[in-house]
């Protein structure tokens, strides 16, 4: 089986801080992604990386940044942590790319973060 | 551009009722269509999936049939239990898209009480 870890189950930060949030996953796989998930929105990509030092930006960017230097290793990275930051974070990973690719996401736990 | 819509919770029901979640999505391209299950303090996990028109995917006793032409990819349980509780979410990867994206919907509350 897939395994997806991160890194951190529960995280407490101040505003202002920079926060690294650390995914890893086991199964080579070449897509990884970051999701937050808030109540009632579902879930809304961040960034994406289809290979090493390659990364996209999903729906919601803004205040994210991402870091993959190696195939297995994908990192979130708020720059300066705001309140509307507060969320639950979650890491997947998927094989493969290319068109007709209908592989499933495989998630990790979550980090739920708080910023004060 | 992509969406899926699925119905709001909470949904409550016994033990043993019968459970539908409707899902309808929009799509550009062709997608596949999936069901994932969120139980509490965990990750999602894939329940279920679908890749073309009128496949059923089936998992657990949980059921779900692409239906392509009235849009949806309804979840369906005859008998549920206790341990079905959970967060139910919908979501799409289109297929002509080549970073295999997902869209998902809002997510469902399942609540079964003995």
């Amino acid at each position: 089986d897939v395994k997806v870890t991160q890194s951190s189950r529960y995280l407490v930060k101040r505003t202002g801080e920079k926060v690294f949030l650390e995914c890893v996953q086991d199964m080579d796989h070449e897509n990884m992604f970051w999701y937050r998930q808030d109540p009632g929105l579902g879930l809304r990509l961040i960034y994406f990386s289809y290979d090493v030092k390659m990364k996209e930006k999903g729906d919601i960017p803004e205040g994210y940044s991402v870091s993959r230097e190696k195939k297995e290793r994908f990192s979130l990275i708020l720059e300066s942590a705001s309140t509307n930051q507060t969320s639950m974070y979650l890491c997947a990973s998927s094989l493969g790319s290319g068109f007709g690719n209908n592989s499933p996401l495989h998630f990790g736990n979550g980090t739920r973060l708080t910023v004060t | 551009g992509n969406s899926v819509t699925q119905m709001e919770g909470p949904v409550t029901l016994s033990e043993e009722a019968f459970l539908t979640i409707n899902c309808t999505y929009t799509a550009t391209g062709y997608p596949s269509l999936f069901w994932y299950v969120q139980y509490p303090g965990e990750g999602l996990q894939l329940l279920l999936k679908a890749t073309k028109a009128d496949d059923k995917g089936s998992n657990k006793g949980f059921e779900a049939t692409y239906r392509k032409e009235t849009t949806s990819f309804h979840l369906e349980k005859g008998s549920v239990q206790v341990s079905d509780s959970a967060v139910y979410f919908c979501a799409l990867s289109d297929q002509t898209d080549s970073w295999g994206k997902f869209q998902f919907g809002a997510g469902t509350q399942v609540v079964v009480t003995p």
